[in-house]
Protein backbone atom coordinates (compact mmCIF):
# COMPACT_ATOMS: atom_id res chain seq x y z
CA UNK A 1 0.00 0.00 0.00
CA UNK A 2 1.43 3.40 -1.18
CA UNK A 3 2.43 5.57 2.38
CA UNK A 4 3.95 9.30 3.05
CA UNK A 5 7.31 8.79 4.12
CA UNK A 6 9.15 11.71 6.01
CA UNK A 7 13.14 11.99 6.73
CA UNK A 8 15.22 12.67 8.77
CA UNK A 9 12.53 10.79 11.47
CA UNK A 10 14.34 13.36 14.50
CA UNK A 11 16.29 15.94 13.79
CA UNK A 12 18.45 18.27 16.42
CA UNK A 13 19.54 21.49 15.78
CA UNK A 14 20.84 24.90 17.39
CA UNK A 15 19.09 27.99 17.72
CA UNK A 16 19.57 30.20 14.67
CA UNK A 17 20.71 27.35 12.40
CA UNK A 18 18.58 25.82 9.13
CA UNK A 19 16.62 22.84 8.24
CA UNK A 20 15.10 21.10 5.73
CA UNK A 21 12.49 18.21 6.38
CA UNK A 22 11.83 15.74 3.90
CA UNK A 23 8.66 14.51 2.33
CA UNK A 24 7.90 11.67 -0.06
CA UNK A 25 4.03 11.82 -1.04
CA UNK A 26 2.18 8.99 -2.16
CA UNK A 27 2.58 8.89 -6.19
CA UNK A 28 0.19 10.89 -8.29
CA UNK A 29 -1.28 12.82 -5.75
CA UNK A 30 -1.74 16.26 -6.66
CA UNK A 31 -2.00 18.16 -2.85
CA UNK A 32 0.68 18.83 -0.44
CA UNK A 33 0.76 19.62 2.99
CA UNK A 34 2.63 20.30 6.41
CA UNK A 35 1.70 20.41 9.91
CA UNK A 36 2.77 20.29 13.02
CA UNK A 37 2.14 18.94 16.66
CA UNK A 38 3.95 20.53 19.56
CA UNK A 39 4.27 18.78 22.61
CA UNK A 40 1.00 18.64 24.28
CA UNK A 41 -0.58 20.84 21.50
CA UNK A 42 -3.81 20.08 18.71
CA UNK A 43 -2.08 19.32 15.04
CA UNK A 44 -1.87 22.43 13.24
CA UNK A 45 -1.87 23.68 9.49
CA UNK A 46 1.32 25.26 8.20
CA UNK A 47 0.36 25.08 4.71
CA UNK A 48 -0.75 23.65 1.48
CA UNK A 49 0.80 22.87 -2.26
CA UNK A 50 -0.68 22.73 -5.32
CA UNK A 51 0.48 22.96 -8.88
CA UNK A 52 3.84 23.91 -7.98
CA UNK A 53 2.97 26.86 -5.87
CA UNK A 54 1.64 27.49 -1.96
CA UNK A 55 -2.37 27.83 -2.26
CA UNK A 56 -2.85 28.26 0.92
CA UNK A 57 -0.83 29.11 5.01
CA UNK A 58 -1.29 30.14 7.72
CA UNK A 59 0.09 32.50 10.31
CA UNK A 60 2.54 30.48 11.97
CA UNK A 61 4.23 29.71 8.43
CA UNK A 62 5.88 33.10 7.92
CA UNK A 63 9.27 33.95 6.18
CA UNK A 64 11.39 31.84 8.09
CA UNK A 65 9.86 28.67 6.26
CA UNK A 66 9.42 27.59 2.61
CA UNK A 67 8.12 25.11 0.82
CA UNK A 68 9.81 23.34 -2.19
CA UNK A 69 9.17 20.20 -4.48
CA UNK A 70 12.14 19.95 -6.19
CA UNK A 71 11.72 17.36 -8.40
CA UNK A 72 8.72 14.99 -9.38
CA UNK A 73 8.87 12.88 -5.56
CA UNK A 74 10.04 14.99 -3.16
CA UNK A 75 8.51 17.51 -1.24
CA UNK A 76 10.17 19.75 1.23
CA UNK A 77 9.75 22.37 4.25
CA UNK A 78 12.94 24.20 5.06
CA UNK A 79 12.80 26.58 8.02
CA UNK A 80 15.66 29.07 7.95
CA UNK A 81 16.47 29.99 11.41
CA UNK A 82 14.92 27.64 14.40
CA UNK A 83 13.95 29.55 17.03
CA UNK A 84 13.01 27.22 20.38
CA UNK A 85 9.85 27.24 19.62
CA UNK A 86 9.59 25.17 16.42
CA UNK A 87 10.51 22.17 18.05
CA UNK A 88 7.47 19.96 17.80
CA UNK A 89 6.74 17.13 15.10
CA UNK A 90 6.38 18.28 11.46
CA UNK A 91 3.81 16.10 9.34
CA UNK A 92 3.70 16.16 5.57
CA UNK A 93 0.10 15.20 3.72
CA UNK A 94 -0.88 14.41 0.61
CA UNK A 95 -3.71 13.68 -1.08
CA UNK A 96 -4.88 12.74 -4.55
CA UNK A 97 -7.47 15.81 -5.55
CA UNK A 98 -9.33 13.19 -7.83
CA UNK A 99 -12.49 14.44 -6.33
CA UNK A 100 -12.54 17.97 -7.91
CA UNK A 101 -12.97 19.61 -4.75
CA UNK A 102 -10.43 21.25 -3.05
CA UNK A 103 -11.73 20.40 0.44
CA UNK A 104 -12.65 16.78 -0.41
CA UNK A 105 -10.53 13.55 -0.53
CA UNK A 106 -8.30 12.07 2.27
CA UNK A 107 -4.79 13.35 3.75
CA UNK A 108 -2.71 10.59 4.03
CA UNK A 109 -0.14 11.30 6.70
CA UNK A 110 3.38 10.45 6.74
CA UNK A 111 4.92 9.13 10.24
CA UNK A 112 6.39 12.57 11.45
CA UNK A 113 10.27 14.37 11.82
CA UNK A 114 10.66 15.21 15.53
CA UNK A 115 12.63 18.91 15.61
CA UNK A 116 14.50 19.44 18.90
CA UNK A 117 16.12 22.82 18.56
CA UNK A 118 18.74 23.77 21.13
CA UNK B 1 -9.09 29.63 16.91
CA UNK B 2 -11.19 26.47 18.55
CA UNK B 3 -13.34 25.37 14.89
CA UNK B 4 -13.14 21.86 15.90
CA UNK B 5 -13.80 20.68 19.87
CA UNK B 6 -13.17 17.33 21.02
CA UNK B 7 -14.52 18.00 24.70
CA UNK B 8 -13.77 14.93 26.35
CA UNK B 9 -10.05 14.35 26.67
CA UNK B 10 -10.10 10.81 27.59
CA UNK B 11 -12.25 7.51 27.01
CA UNK B 12 -12.38 4.16 28.57
CA UNK B 13 -14.29 1.71 27.75
CA UNK B 14 -14.14 -2.26 28.29
CA UNK B 15 -13.30 -4.39 25.35
CA UNK B 16 -16.29 -5.66 23.46
CA UNK B 17 -18.40 -2.77 23.98
CA UNK B 18 -19.22 -0.12 22.29
CA UNK B 19 -16.85 3.28 22.13
CA UNK B 20 -18.50 7.03 21.33
CA UNK B 21 -16.66 9.67 20.54
CA UNK B 22 -17.52 12.85 19.90
CA UNK B 23 -16.84 16.40 17.83
CA UNK B 24 -18.44 19.67 17.53
CA UNK B 25 -17.66 22.26 15.30
CA UNK B 26 -18.42 25.95 14.24
CA UNK B 27 -17.13 26.67 10.69
CA UNK B 28 -20.94 25.97 8.55
CA UNK B 29 -18.32 26.17 5.46
CA UNK B 30 -16.86 22.56 6.09
CA UNK B 31 -17.90 20.00 4.45
CA UNK B 32 -15.80 17.03 4.60
CA UNK B 33 -15.14 15.41 7.80
CA UNK B 34 -12.52 12.99 8.61
CA UNK B 35 -11.55 10.97 11.72
CA UNK B 36 -7.54 9.86 12.21
CA UNK B 37 -6.54 7.76 14.68
CA UNK B 38 -2.45 8.09 16.24
CA UNK B 39 -0.01 6.42 18.34
CA UNK B 40 2.23 8.30 20.05
CA UNK B 41 5.52 8.88 17.57
CA UNK B 42 3.61 8.49 14.89
CA UNK B 43 1.72 10.04 12.43
CA UNK B 44 -2.33 10.13 12.15
CA UNK B 45 -3.67 7.08 10.29
CA UNK B 46 -7.06 7.93 8.49
CA UNK B 47 -9.73 6.01 9.97
CA UNK B 48 -13.34 7.16 7.94
CA UNK B 49 -14.79 10.06 6.47
CA UNK B 50 -17.80 11.57 5.93
CA UNK B 51 -19.17 14.18 3.43
CA UNK B 52 -21.56 16.99 4.50
CA UNK B 53 -24.37 15.69 1.85
CA UNK B 54 -23.96 12.33 3.92
CA UNK B 55 -25.49 11.45 7.88
CA UNK B 56 -23.98 8.44 7.92
CA UNK B 57 -21.14 6.32 6.65
CA UNK B 58 -19.78 2.82 7.85
CA UNK B 59 -16.70 1.08 7.67
CA UNK B 60 -16.50 -2.48 9.05
CA UNK B 61 -16.26 -1.80 12.89
CA UNK B 62 -16.13 1.94 12.34
CA UNK B 63 -19.47 4.33 11.86
CA UNK B 64 -19.11 8.03 11.56
CA UNK B 65 -22.58 9.89 12.68
CA UNK B 66 -22.88 13.44 11.38
CA UNK B 67 -25.99 15.98 12.27
CA UNK B 68 -25.48 19.26 10.48
CA UNK B 69 -28.17 20.83 12.64
CA UNK B 70 -26.02 20.32 15.69
CA UNK B 71 -22.76 21.08 13.94
CA UNK B 72 -22.03 17.65 15.63
CA UNK B 73 -19.95 14.52 14.42
CA UNK B 74 -19.85 11.01 16.72
CA UNK B 75 -17.37 8.25 15.72
CA UNK B 76 -19.06 5.06 16.83
CA UNK B 77 -16.35 1.93 17.46
CA UNK B 78 -17.92 -1.60 17.66
CA UNK B 79 -16.68 -4.06 19.03
CA UNK B 80 -14.21 -2.23 20.86
CA UNK B 81 -11.03 -3.86 21.07
CA UNK B 82 -7.72 -3.43 22.84
CA UNK B 83 -5.61 -2.27 19.67
CA UNK B 84 -7.88 0.58 19.42
CA UNK B 85 -6.06 1.95 22.28
CA UNK B 86 -5.11 5.40 20.27
CA UNK B 87 -5.74 9.11 20.51
CA UNK B 88 -8.48 9.72 18.06
CA UNK B 89 -8.67 13.07 16.36
CA UNK B 90 -11.63 14.86 14.66
CA UNK B 91 -10.55 17.00 11.42
CA UNK B 92 -12.26 19.07 8.92
CA UNK B 93 -11.92 20.90 6.31
CA UNK B 94 -14.03 23.43 4.10
CA UNK B 95 -15.04 24.48 1.07
CA UNK B 96 -13.13 27.80 1.45
CA UNK B 97 -9.94 25.85 1.42
CA UNK B 98 -7.44 23.74 0.12
CA UNK B 99 -7.83 20.86 1.94
CA UNK B 100 -6.34 22.75 5.20
CA UNK B 101 -7.55 20.18 7.88
CA UNK B 102 -8.34 21.67 11.73
CA UNK B 103 -7.93 19.05 14.13
CA UNK B 104 -9.97 18.47 17.46
CA UNK B 105 -7.54 18.33 20.71
CA UNK B 106 -7.92 14.97 20.27
CA UNK B 107 -9.61 12.21 22.70
CA UNK B 108 -7.19 8.80 24.21
CA UNK B 109 -8.95 6.02 24.02
CA UNK B 110 -8.26 3.05 26.76
CA UNK B 111 -9.48 -0.12 25.61
CA UNK B 112 -9.32 -2.90 28.86
CA UNK B 113 -9.97 -6.37 28.86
Amino acid sequence: EPEVTQTPSHQVTQMGQEVILRCVPISNHLYFYWYRQILGQKVEFLVSFYNNEISEKSEIFDDQFSVERPDGSNFTLKIRSTKLEDSAMYFCASKSGTSGSTSTDTQYFGPGTRLTVL
Amino acid sequence: DQQVKQNSPSLSVQEGRISILNCDYTNSMFDYFLWYKKYPAEGPTFLISISSIKDKNEDGRFTVFLNKSAKHLSLHIVPSQPGDSAVYFCAASGSDSWGKLQFGAGTQVVVTP
